[in-house]
């Protein structure tokens, strides 16, 4: 099973919702990845879990908050967007960090939408 | 600060045809590579990878080349069929590094 799932496929939420993206993989990767996509441009990394602790925040403000309950399961939670946050939300994982020559598997993504 | 960027933004091949996607970085510290294939909709897919110890790399249908010396990176597609057409990202981490850095992407479109 090489396979990332994603869910929900699409969101819709306003600026004063509270939602949370949900990631899981059964590959055994120790790593896992959020990434922001804006369309026409390549993905933006957010935040990089390294067994299961927070290892790269890249400075992304605080209304998003990435949280590993296990191995498995990544989540993103969702506070107080703003409508430049609309973006394609891609999760990914790997068996180890890239210097080592471990590819990342990306999950098909979730498209959000601030309003 | 680092960047990875690609030549062209849009390329479009004939059916039938080789493709080459071509990308420049400027890192002299990378020593991953990866090309990455986005259809519309879809995320990221793998198509194959290659380390700086290495200058070529073949995968099927697929060939790698890295040019250490003027920093290139060139992606070749045998025989393009219209399934090819997507976005492609290169992308690239350095010694140690926990990431990768992603290439603006280039859209290839195959015509028939």
């Amino acid at each position: 099973d090489t396979e990332v799932t994603q869910t929900p496929k699409h969101l819709v939420m306003g600026m004063t919702n509270k939602k949370s993206l949900k990631c899981e993989q059964h590959m055994g990767h120790r790593a896992m990845y959020w990434y922001k996509q804006k369309a026409k441009k390549p993905p933006e990394l957010m935040f990089v879990y390294s067994y299961e602790k927070l290892s790269i925040n890249e400075s992304v403000p605080s209304r998003f908050s990435p949280e590993c309950p296990n191995s498995s399961l990544l989540n993103l939670h969702l506070h107080a967007l703003q409508p430049e946050d609309s973006a394609l939300y891609l999760c990914a994982s790997s068996q180890g960090f890239p210097t080592g020559g471990y590819e990342q598997y990306f999950g098909p993504g979730t498209r959000l939408t601030v309003t | 600060g680092e960047s990875v960027g690609l030549h062209l933004p849009t390329l479009s091949v004939q059916e039938g045809d080789n493709s080459i996607i071509n990308c420049a970085y400027s890192n002299s510290a990378s020593d991953y590579f990866i090309w990455y294939k986005q259809e519309s909709g879809k995320g990221p897919q793998f198509i194959i990878d290659i380390r700086s110890n290495m200058d070529k790399r073949q995968g099927q249908r697929v060939t790698v080349l890295l040019n250490k010396t003027v920093k290139h990176l060139s992606l070749q597609i045998a025989a393009t069929q219209p399934g090819d057409s997507a976005v492609y990202f290169c992308a690239e981490s350095s010694k140690g590094a926990q990431k990768l850095v992603f290439g603006q992407g280039t859209r290839l479109t195959i015509n028939p």
